[in-house]
């Protein structure tokens, strides 16, 4: 079965710091994958994706991610982070065959805190 | 635009009860799903629907029903609640094709005793 691994639960960080959230996925074939952020009380919205060509994928809010097919990962980060980027982060992934292509499998999810 | 709509925001119930949870979406998108939500587990698919009159399980489907008579509702049910169902609940939606970018509902936590 197809897993999404966040081995970071809770980063906690001072403004300005930079930041990397690994992502490790466990499916060899063909994926498209996603990091969506969960603000407090608030629902989940789409940060970045990735679907296909160049690996280095920008997203809102100065947020970028790099898919690097070798290593399974698609980690995501931010040069500069800020007071206001406290959320919890969530790695997905899908596969691209019949089907199955909007099933998303999530990670655990990483509670990003930012100290003022 | 309202997006995906969920209801009720709260629920608290007592094991054995039964409850509909509400999703509604005005984007005329075809697929739906239902997602609940557990702290150090992530999101885990419930049940989808790609289209009116077709749904299909996900990962964890035992203890809920759903149905799909419209394109715009999409409603979970909890045909005799356990406390391991206390979790927070996640509809979403998305067009037709392979993107898999999905639009959250605003979630709706359930409590069962």
């Amino acid at each position: 079965a197809q897993s999404v691994s966040q081995h970071n639960h809770h980063v906690i960080l001072s403004e300005a710091a930079s930041l990397e959230l690994g992502c490790n996925y466990s499916y060899g074939g063909t994926v498209n994958l996603f990091w969506y952020v969960q603000y407090p009380g608030q629902h989940l919205q789409l940060l970045l994706k990735y679907f296909s060509g160049d690996p280095l994928v920008k997203g809102i809010k100065g947020f970028e991610a790099e898919f690097i097919k070798s290593k399974f990962s698609f980690n995501l980060r931010k040069p500069s982070v800020q007071w206001s980027d406290t959320a919890e982060y969530f790695c997905a992934v899908t596969r691209i065959s019949s089907g199955s292509a909007r099933q998303l499998t999530f990670g655990s999810g990483t509670q990003l805190t930012v100290l003022p | 635009n309202a997006g995906v709509t969920q209801t009720p925001k709260f629920q608290v119930l007592k094991t054995g009860q039964s409850m509909t949870l509400q999703c509604a979406q005005d984007m005329n998108h075809e697929y739906m799903s239902w997602y609940r939500q557990d702290p150090g587990m992530g999101l885990r698919l419930i049940h989808y629907s790609v289209g009116a009159g077709i749904t299909d399980q996900g990962e964890v489907p035992n203890g809920y029903n759903v149905s799909r008579s419209t394109t715009e509702d999409f409603p979970l049910r909890l045909l005799s609640a356990a406390p391991s169902q206390t979790s927070v609940y996640f509809c979403a939606s998305s067009k037709a094709g392979t993107t898999g970018e999905l639009f959250f509902g605003e979630g709706s936590r359930l409590t069962v005793l």
